[in-house]
């Protein structure tokens, strides 16, 4: 499986955006780039995925460059309820049973008040 | 929409105890995952289903974990005995393969405590 390097933890204030940054050097050209974020004392949660174009939905944006050797995730105004660990992760469309998500640590996110 | 269902979300058993998990995935997902999540570290991946057949169970600790999902629909995740390492969260997720989009998103259940001690 293809890795990503996230750094171990970030801190933002409150309502100020956030970028949180990934690299995936070794990515191939039908690996998709997944976020996920786990809250705590829950399980994962679904944030955003692309793959070579950049993505908006409600929750962020996922900016993607022009190599696909990195990515960022932004949320535009930080809540205290976006303190979370988020992971980035590789996914291959050509899996013929479903995607398999294979997480590292992620970046813990603290957002202070 | 009703999501993952997981129970119960709290164990505490001695060592040597068995244990099980119950999963109720999202209604219509075909692909099913238990996932182990050691207190500071990202989940894996145990066991992957797809209706009712496993897919993947190269992490699966086979002497001491089995897993079954009959029916394609809900599974259980069975511990015996178990082992003070074995001290996790076991995470359930589903998902539903859409055929024309990219990727595939998994949803998470809220995940099982479990302490052996």
């Amino acid at each position: 499986d293809a890795k990503t390097t996230q750094p171990n933890s970030m801190e933002s204030n409150e309502e100020e955006p956030v970028h949180l940054p990934c690299n995936h050097s070794t990515i191939s050209g039908t690996d998709y780039i997944h976020w996920y974020r786990q809250l705590p004392s829950q399980g994962p949660e679904y944030v955003i995925h692309g793959l070579t174009s950049n993505v908006n939905n409600r929750m962020a944006s996922l900016a993607i460059a022009e190599d696909r050797k990195s990515s960022t995730l932004i949320l535009h105004r930080a809540t205290l309820r976006d303190a979370a660990v988020y992971y980035c992760i590789l996914g291959n469309l050509e899996e013929t049973s479903g995607s398999r998500l294979t997480f590292g640590e992620g970046t813990q996110l603290t957002v202070n008040p | 929409e009703a999501g993952v269902a997981q129970s119960p979300r709290y164990k505490i058993i001695e060592k040597r105890q068995s244990v099980a998990f119950w999963c109720n995935p999202i209604s219509g997902h075909a692909t099913l995952y238990w996932y182990q999540q050691i207190l500071g570290q990202g989940p894996k991946l145990l066991i992957q289903f797809q209706n009712n057949g496993v897919v993947d169970d190269s992490q699966l600790p086979k002497d001491r974990f089995s897993a079954e999902r009959l029916k394609g629909v809900d599974s259980t995740l069975k511990i015996q005995p178990a082992k003070l390492e074995d001290s996790a969260v076991y995470l359930c997720a589903s998902s539903y393969r859409p055929m024309t989009s990219g990727g595939e998103t998994q949803y998470f259940g809220p995940g099982t405590r479990l302490l052996v001690l």
